[in-house]
């Protein structure tokens, strides 16, 4: 299994659909991420889990539902999107190392590219 | 205030020669900085990272940091029109601090 496997890959969904998300990592890493990337546009961060905990939530839409159930482990359930969702979303993992040491890079999966029609 | 700042660019250069992209971030205890190439449609990847004030190679590639002016720069020498991408800046303080990107700086090598 390589390092950080985003499924499904590709999902058109209509507005009226809730469909989920799933983010697995292999890397023993214990910070995963959510990010959102529009056509030309830069990386949004939208979620970020250290440690299983929520610790970060910038402004999303409730109609975005994140879910840490473990450190492996990361979703994204989705329900009366809009068009304007639709977006490359991007999940990612790093380790955190604890107070007073260094940071590590971000490893990204391959990302879901979400269509809503 | 931006927490990490790039150049949008479009940075062009001609094939052969030498990128430059630039990088600054405010969080002046920052520790840990690395540089993404993301291809159109294609998730980020990391290729460089830097922890200490100075120059780092590997390759074709020069991360250089300068803490004391809160700077990061990558260099691209003998730039080849598969380099064209956008390039990412992140940067951590470490700790249990996340990972920061900046918005990226689209290079294109024209042959």
């Amino acid at each position: 299994e390589t390092g950080v496997t985003q499924t499904p890959r590709h999902l058109v969904m209509g507005m009226t659909n809730k469909k989920s998300l799933k983010c697995e990592q292999h890397l023993g890493h214990n910070a995963m991420y959510w990010y959102k990337q529009s056509a030309k546009k830069p990386l949004e961060l939208m979620f970020v889990y250290s440690l299983e905990e929520r610790v970060e939530n910038n402004s999303v839409p409730s109609r975005f539902s994140p879910e840490c159930p473990n450190s492996s482990h990361l979703f994204l359930h989705l329900h009366t999107l809009q068009p304007e969702d639709s977006a490359l979303y991007l999940c990612a993992s790093s380790q955190v190392l604890g107070q007073g040491t260094i940071g590590t890079e971000a490893f990204f999966g391959q990302g879901t590219r979400l269509t809503v029609v | 205030q931006k927490e990490v700042e790039q150049n949008s660019g479009p940075l062009s250069v001609p094939e052969g020669a030498i990128a430059s992209l630039n990088c600054t971030y405010s969080d002046r205890v920052s520790q840990s900085f690395f540089w993404y190439r993301q291809y159109s449609g294609k998730s980020p990847e990391l290729i460089m990272s830097i922890y200490s004030n100075g120059d780092k190679e590997d390759g074709r590639f020069t991360a250089q940091l300068n803490k004391a002016s809160q700077y990061v720069s990558l260099l691209i020498r003998d730039s080849q029109p598969s380099d064209s991408a956008t390039y990412l800046c992140a940067v951590t303080p470490g700790g249990y601090q996340k990972v920061t990107f900046g918005t990226g700086t689209k290079l294109q090598v024209i042959p």
